[in-house]
Protein backbone atom coordinates (compact mmCIF):
# COMPACT_ATOMS: atom_id res chain seq x y z
CA UNK A 1 0.00 0.00 0.00
CA UNK A 2 1.22 3.75 -0.44
CA UNK A 3 2.57 5.73 2.38
CA UNK A 4 1.70 9.07 3.90
CA UNK A 5 4.23 10.53 5.95
CA UNK A 6 4.11 13.45 8.49
CA UNK A 7 6.59 14.93 10.89
CA UNK A 8 6.10 13.19 14.34
CA UNK A 9 5.87 16.53 16.27
CA UNK A 10 5.12 20.42 15.97
CA UNK A 11 4.28 23.49 18.21
CA UNK A 12 3.71 26.50 18.10
CA UNK A 13 3.57 29.44 19.94
CA UNK A 14 -0.10 30.69 21.06
CA UNK A 15 -1.43 33.00 18.31
CA UNK A 16 0.72 32.09 15.75
CA UNK A 17 1.03 30.06 12.38
CA UNK A 18 1.85 26.69 11.82
CA UNK A 19 1.84 23.83 8.94
CA UNK A 20 1.80 20.52 9.25
CA UNK A 21 2.52 18.63 5.74
CA UNK A 22 1.53 15.03 4.59
CA UNK A 23 3.76 13.56 1.46
CA UNK A 24 2.80 10.51 -0.41
CA UNK A 25 2.46 9.52 -3.99
CA UNK A 26 -1.35 9.47 -3.45
CA UNK A 27 -1.28 13.05 -3.31
CA UNK A 28 -0.51 13.24 -7.25
CA UNK A 29 -3.98 11.74 -7.36
CA UNK A 30 -6.59 12.29 -4.73
CA UNK A 31 -7.34 14.94 -2.24
CA UNK A 32 -5.94 14.65 1.72
CA UNK A 33 -8.50 15.17 3.54
CA UNK A 34 -7.39 16.41 7.62
CA UNK A 35 -8.53 14.99 11.47
CA UNK A 36 -7.95 16.21 14.56
CA UNK A 37 -7.60 13.58 17.78
CA UNK A 38 -7.50 14.86 21.27
CA UNK A 39 -6.43 12.64 23.76
CA UNK A 40 -8.77 10.16 24.44
CA UNK A 41 -11.17 11.40 21.75
CA UNK A 42 -12.28 9.70 18.37
CA UNK A 43 -10.95 11.72 15.27
CA UNK A 44 -12.67 14.90 14.02
CA UNK A 45 -12.95 15.88 10.20
CA UNK A 46 -11.40 19.38 10.17
CA UNK A 47 -10.38 19.92 5.79
CA UNK A 48 -11.66 17.99 3.21
CA UNK A 49 -11.30 17.82 -0.57
CA UNK A 50 -9.22 21.13 -2.33
CA UNK A 51 -9.97 23.26 1.22
CA UNK A 52 -13.66 22.85 2.66
CA UNK A 53 -14.22 22.96 6.34
CA UNK A 54 -17.28 20.84 7.85
CA UNK A 55 -19.40 23.05 9.77
CA UNK A 56 -18.51 24.17 13.40
CA UNK A 57 -14.67 24.20 11.89
CA UNK A 58 -13.15 27.53 12.51
CA UNK A 59 -11.95 29.00 10.01
CA UNK A 60 -8.22 29.39 11.13
CA UNK A 61 -7.84 25.79 9.43
CA UNK A 62 -7.00 25.77 5.69
CA UNK A 63 -5.80 23.54 3.55
CA UNK A 64 -4.00 23.02 0.38
CA UNK A 65 -1.94 20.79 -2.20
CA UNK A 66 0.91 20.40 -4.92
CA UNK A 67 2.31 17.71 -6.20
CA UNK A 68 3.01 15.06 -3.64
CA UNK A 69 2.56 17.23 -0.53
CA UNK A 70 -0.58 18.28 1.01
CA UNK A 71 -0.69 20.81 3.62
CA UNK A 72 -2.66 21.88 7.09
CA UNK A 73 -2.47 25.61 8.24
CA UNK A 74 -3.43 26.54 11.67
CA UNK A 75 -3.33 30.30 11.18
CA UNK A 76 -3.35 31.85 14.93
CA UNK A 77 -3.18 28.93 16.71
CA UNK A 78 -5.12 28.53 19.61
CA UNK A 79 -4.62 26.54 22.77
CA UNK A 80 -7.92 23.93 21.95
CA UNK A 81 -5.83 23.41 18.80
CA UNK A 82 -3.24 21.14 20.64
CA UNK A 83 -4.03 17.79 19.52
CA UNK A 84 -2.58 14.83 16.81
CA UNK A 85 -3.53 15.64 13.27
CA UNK A 86 -3.99 12.90 10.71
CA UNK A 87 -4.23 13.18 7.32
CA UNK A 88 -5.57 10.29 4.95
CA UNK A 89 -6.32 10.09 1.10
CA UNK A 90 -7.47 6.95 -1.02
CA UNK A 91 -4.71 4.18 -1.70
CA UNK A 92 -3.16 5.06 -5.70
CA UNK A 93 -1.13 1.61 -4.92
CA UNK A 94 -4.37 -0.01 -5.49
CA UNK A 95 -4.33 -2.56 -2.75
CA UNK A 96 -5.83 -0.75 -0.40
CA UNK A 97 -8.88 1.56 -0.77
CA UNK A 98 -7.64 4.40 1.93
CA UNK A 99 -4.37 5.41 3.95
CA UNK A 100 -3.73 7.47 6.85
CA UNK A 101 -0.65 9.76 7.70
CA UNK A 102 1.61 8.84 10.51
CA UNK A 103 0.35 11.97 12.73
CA UNK A 104 1.58 14.63 13.65
CA UNK A 105 1.63 16.07 17.53
CA UNK A 106 0.86 19.58 17.77
CA UNK A 107 2.09 21.59 21.02
CA UNK A 108 0.77 24.76 21.25
CA UNK A 109 3.42 26.64 23.66
CA UNK B 1 -28.07 14.59 14.66
CA UNK B 2 -26.20 12.49 13.06
CA UNK B 3 -24.34 9.19 15.11
CA UNK B 4 -22.45 6.52 15.07
CA UNK B 5 -22.28 3.95 18.25
CA UNK B 6 -19.84 0.91 18.28
CA UNK B 7 -20.91 -2.23 20.45
CA UNK B 8 -19.15 -5.33 21.11
CA UNK B 9 -15.71 -4.76 22.10
CA UNK B 10 -13.86 -6.68 24.60
CA UNK B 11 -11.15 -9.13 25.89
CA UNK B 12 -10.45 -12.03 23.82
CA UNK B 13 -7.84 -14.83 23.81
CA UNK B 14 -5.55 -14.73 21.21
CA UNK B 15 -7.14 -17.22 18.01
CA UNK B 16 -10.64 -15.87 19.44
CA UNK B 17 -13.57 -14.42 17.61
CA UNK B 18 -15.28 -11.28 18.73
CA UNK B 19 -18.29 -9.27 16.47
CA UNK B 20 -18.72 -5.20 16.56
CA UNK B 21 -21.18 -3.47 15.78
CA UNK B 22 -21.74 0.10 14.74
CA UNK B 23 -25.43 1.47 15.24
CA UNK B 24 -26.29 4.50 12.82
CA UNK B 25 -29.22 6.92 13.56
CA UNK B 26 -29.95 10.74 11.59
CA UNK B 27 -29.08 10.02 8.67
CA UNK B 28 -30.00 7.96 5.58
CA UNK B 29 -27.50 5.04 6.39
CA UNK B 30 -28.31 2.99 3.35
CA UNK B 31 -26.93 5.84 1.08
CA UNK B 32 -23.44 5.92 2.40
CA UNK B 33 -20.29 3.78 2.22
CA UNK B 34 -19.15 3.17 5.63
CA UNK B 35 -15.50 2.01 7.23
CA UNK B 36 -13.89 0.19 9.85
CA UNK B 37 -10.77 2.13 11.22
CA UNK B 38 -8.47 1.09 14.07
CA UNK B 39 -5.97 2.69 16.52
CA UNK B 40 -3.28 0.89 18.41
CA UNK B 41 -2.38 1.66 21.98
CA UNK B 42 -0.07 5.00 21.23
CA UNK B 43 0.01 4.40 18.22
CA UNK B 44 -1.95 5.92 14.50
CA UNK B 45 -4.96 5.58 12.78
CA UNK B 46 -4.90 2.28 10.49
CA UNK B 47 -8.06 1.79 7.98
CA UNK B 48 -9.41 -1.35 8.42
CA UNK B 49 -12.13 -2.24 5.84
CA UNK B 50 -15.13 -0.69 3.60
CA UNK B 51 -17.99 -1.70 2.48
CA UNK B 52 -20.33 0.50 -0.01
CA UNK B 53 -23.69 1.63 0.43
CA UNK B 54 -25.70 -1.64 -1.38
CA UNK B 55 -22.79 -4.15 -0.14
CA UNK B 56 -21.66 -4.30 -3.58
CA UNK B 57 -18.02 -3.14 -3.14
CA UNK B 58 -16.13 -4.77 -0.15
CA UNK B 59 -12.62 -3.38 0.52
CA UNK B 60 -9.61 -5.02 3.46
CA UNK B 61 -6.36 -4.10 4.53
CA UNK B 62 -3.83 -6.51 4.14
CA UNK B 63 -3.68 -7.07 7.75
CA UNK B 64 -6.90 -8.13 8.23
CA UNK B 65 -8.15 -10.03 4.65
CA UNK B 66 -9.14 -13.53 5.29
CA UNK B 67 -9.50 -13.01 9.10
CA UNK B 68 -12.20 -10.06 8.94
CA UNK B 69 -15.45 -9.21 7.64
CA UNK B 70 -17.51 -6.18 7.13
CA UNK B 71 -21.03 -6.67 6.43
CA UNK B 72 -24.03 -3.95 7.05
CA UNK B 73 -27.87 -4.19 7.31
CA UNK B 74 -29.58 -1.27 5.79
CA UNK B 75 -33.18 -1.89 7.54
CA UNK B 76 -31.38 -2.12 10.77
CA UNK B 77 -28.78 1.15 9.99
CA UNK B 78 -26.31 -1.13 11.26
CA UNK B 79 -22.62 -1.54 10.48
CA UNK B 80 -21.07 -4.79 11.78
CA UNK B 81 -17.28 -6.66 11.36
CA UNK B 82 -16.71 -9.94 12.38
CA UNK B 83 -13.26 -10.84 13.19
CA UNK B 84 -11.84 -13.87 13.58
CA UNK B 85 -8.47 -15.85 14.33
CA UNK B 86 -7.42 -12.73 16.38
CA UNK B 87 -3.59 -11.57 17.18
CA UNK B 88 -2.34 -9.36 19.76
CA UNK B 89 -1.67 -6.99 17.40
CA UNK B 90 -5.54 -6.70 16.39
CA UNK B 91 -5.75 -5.01 20.03
CA UNK B 92 -6.71 -1.55 19.12
CA UNK B 93 -9.89 1.15 19.15
CA UNK B 94 -12.42 0.27 16.70
CA UNK B 95 -13.68 3.62 14.98
CA UNK B 96 -16.66 3.14 12.21
CA UNK B 97 -17.30 6.20 9.93
CA UNK B 98 -19.20 6.85 7.58
CA UNK B 99 -17.43 8.23 4.32
CA UNK B 100 -18.34 10.39 1.75
CA UNK B 101 -16.79 12.22 -1.70
CA UNK B 102 -15.74 11.52 -4.96
CA UNK B 103 -12.85 9.75 -7.20
CA UNK B 104 -10.51 12.28 -6.27
CA UNK B 105 -11.80 13.32 -3.13
CA UNK B 106 -13.17 11.26 0.21
CA UNK B 107 -13.35 11.91 3.22
CA UNK B 108 -14.78 10.21 6.89
CA UNK B 109 -17.51 11.87 8.86
CA UNK B 110 -18.62 11.09 11.39
CA UNK B 111 -16.82 8.94 13.46
CA UNK B 112 -18.14 7.06 16.30
CA UNK B 113 -16.68 7.29 19.55
CA UNK B 114 -14.66 3.55 19.35
CA UNK B 115 -14.55 0.15 21.07
CA UNK B 116 -11.52 -1.02 22.26
CA UNK B 117 -10.69 -4.78 21.09
CA UNK B 118 -7.98 -5.99 23.18
CA UNK B 119 -6.58 -9.70 22.34
CA UNK B 120 -4.49 -11.25 25.63
CA UNK B 121 -4.04 -14.45 26.93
Amino acid sequence: SSELTQDPAVSVALGQTVRITCQGDSLRSYYASWYQQKPGQAPVLVIYGKNNRPSGIPDRFSGSSSGNTASLTITGAQAEDEADYYCNSRDSSGNHLYVFGTGTKVTVL
Amino acid sequence: EVQLVESGGGLVKPGGSLRLSCAASGFTFSSYSMNWVRQAPGKGLEWVSSISSSSSYIYYADSVKGRFTISRDNAKNSLYLQMNSLRAEDTAVYYCARSEGDYHSNWFDPWGQGTLVTVSS
